[in-house]
């Protein structure tokens, strides 16, 4: 399993830009990068897939060098609704049943006013 | 209407007691999950159906068994109860391969 590693925290201000790195230098040639969004007494909640390049949604966007070797997630305008824990996963995609879906401790974003 | 729901919400409970916590899943997905996170927020994968037959059961302890009644439910029944059990238990759901849907997750208190 390709293992990620992600800052354990980060703050930013309202309005600003947040762009949350993780590294997952074992990537396989059919993972696929997806980040996951954390609330406060909520279970987490899909944000965003990618295999290459860019990918983005009305939520955020998600950079992936040609390498893969590391994902950036950018939350663009962040507001103090998004304070949360961001997950990154690495998994194939596919027939498989949940076994690849291994969360790490996640970065713990706190956006201030 | 909720696509992942759970109960108890909340769950207070002495060492030694067997508790049960529901899942229902209304998004037709043919893969269940139970998943453990706690008190540092670790999120661990317990167990994972698929359309009824157990799939994954990961180093959990034979106290905790999942049941299917079908493939829209997962239960999960933990006897015995320890300390070590408090956390909060999340169930999810998915497509073969697909993203994961979450409960809001059942607070287990064991006292």
């Amino acid at each position: 399993l390709a293992k990620t590693t992600q800052p354990i925290s980060m703050d930013s201000y309202e309005g600003q830009e947040v762009n949350i790195t993780c590294s997952h230098n074992n990537i396989a040639t059919n993972d696929y990068i997806t980040w996951y969004q954390q609330f406060p007494s909520q279970g987490p909640r899909f944000i965003i897939q990618g295999y290459k390049t860019k990918v983005t949604n009305e939520v955020a966007s998600l950079f992936i060098p040609a390498d893969r070797k590391s994902s950036t997630l950018s939350l663009p305008r962040v507001s103090l609704s998004d304070t949360a824990v961001y997950y990154c996963l690495v998994a194939q995609q596919g027939d498989n049943y949940g076994q690849n879906f291994v969360f790490g401790p996640g970065t713990r974003l706190s956006v201030l006013p | 209407d909720t696509a992942v729901s759970q109960t108890p919400k909340y769950l207070v409970t002495q060492m030694g007691n067997d508790k049960s916590i529901k899942c229902e899943q209304n998004l037709g997905h043919d893969t269940m999950y139970w998943y453990k996170q706690d008190s540092k927020k670790f999120l661990k994968i317990m167990f994972s159906y698929n359309n009824k037959e157990l799939i994954i059961n990961e180093t959990v302890p034979n106290r905790f068994s999942p049941k299917s009644p079908d493939k829209a439910h997962l239960n999960l029944h933990i006897n015995s109860l320890e300390l070590g059990d408090s956390a909060v238990y999340f169930c999810a759901s998915s497509q073969v391969g697909g993203e994961l849907f979450f409960g809001e997750g059942s607070r287990l208190t064991v006292l």
